[in-house]
């Protein structure tokens, strides 16, 4: 099925460890971006790419990373990861930059940080 | 910071009957858009509403919004069990290259 694709579902990492998010897509959508939902907090943008070959911070970028690696795929790379990064990372595309369009999420990864 | 703030946080309702949720924001808008997410799930796009429109329809579901107030509201009509989910408005900011998302709302419809 076309959508947003992300691996791993599931993931529990040492303190200090570091991991790489992966986000497909396969509907040509130039935007890319990454978010974080914590209970209570609702969704916080962590990193975007309003394009192809650029990438921008969002509301919380401390501790992450992004690649833009072509037009499909956008990761996000925990280097050194810590407690206070356990929370359900969420990838989303859309056809332009903005908000004028609608987003398509793919189904989370749970990232526990021991 | 989170843009739109969803009012009332919660909500539980027999089935049949019509949830009303609503979304306050604080900047201008080009768009408000209303998301669903089932439990350990992402989040699905409903609907979406230009600064230009005051209501819009999409089956079961009708949005309206005010932009002299700052807010909108969401109703579901004739709700069911496999509506039991938590309800995200967004907004698309003007100068902004991303959407700012709510809180969330739950709804519990019972069967």
């Amino acid at each position: 099925n076309a959508g947003v694709t992300q691996t791993p579902k599931f993931q529990v990492l040492k303190t200090g460890q570091s991991m790489t998010l992966q986000c497909a897509q396969d509907m040509n959508h130039n935007s890319m971006y990454w978010y974080r939902q914590d209970p209570g907090m609702g969704l916080r943008l962590i990193y975007y790419s309003a394009s192809e070959g650029t990438t921008d911070k969002g509301e919380v970028p401390n501790g992450y990373n992004v690649s833009r690696l072509n037009k499909r795929e956008f990761s996000l790379r925990l280097e050194s990861a810590a407690p206070s990064q356990t929370s359900v990372y969420f990838c989303a595309s859309s056809e332009r930059k903005g908000g004028r369009y609608g987003y398509t999420f793919g189904s989370g990864t749970r990232l526990t940080v021991v | 910071s989170q843009q739109g703030e969803e009012d009332p946080q919660a909500l539980s309702i027999q089935e049949g009957e019509n949830a009303t949720m609503n979304c306050s924001y604080k900047t201008s808008i080009n768009n408000l858009q209303w998301y669903r997410q089932n439990s350990g799930r992402g989040l699905v796009h409903l609907i979406l509403i230009r600064s230009n429109e005051r209501e819009k329809h999409s089956g079961r579901l009708r949005v309206t919004l005010d932009t002299s107030k700052k807010s909108s509201s969401l109703l579901i009509t004739a709700s069911r069990a496999a509506d039991t989910a938590s309800y995200f408005c967004a907004t698309d900011e003007d100068g902004n290259n991303r959407l700012a998302f709510g809180k969330g709302n739950q709804v519990v419809v019972i069967p």
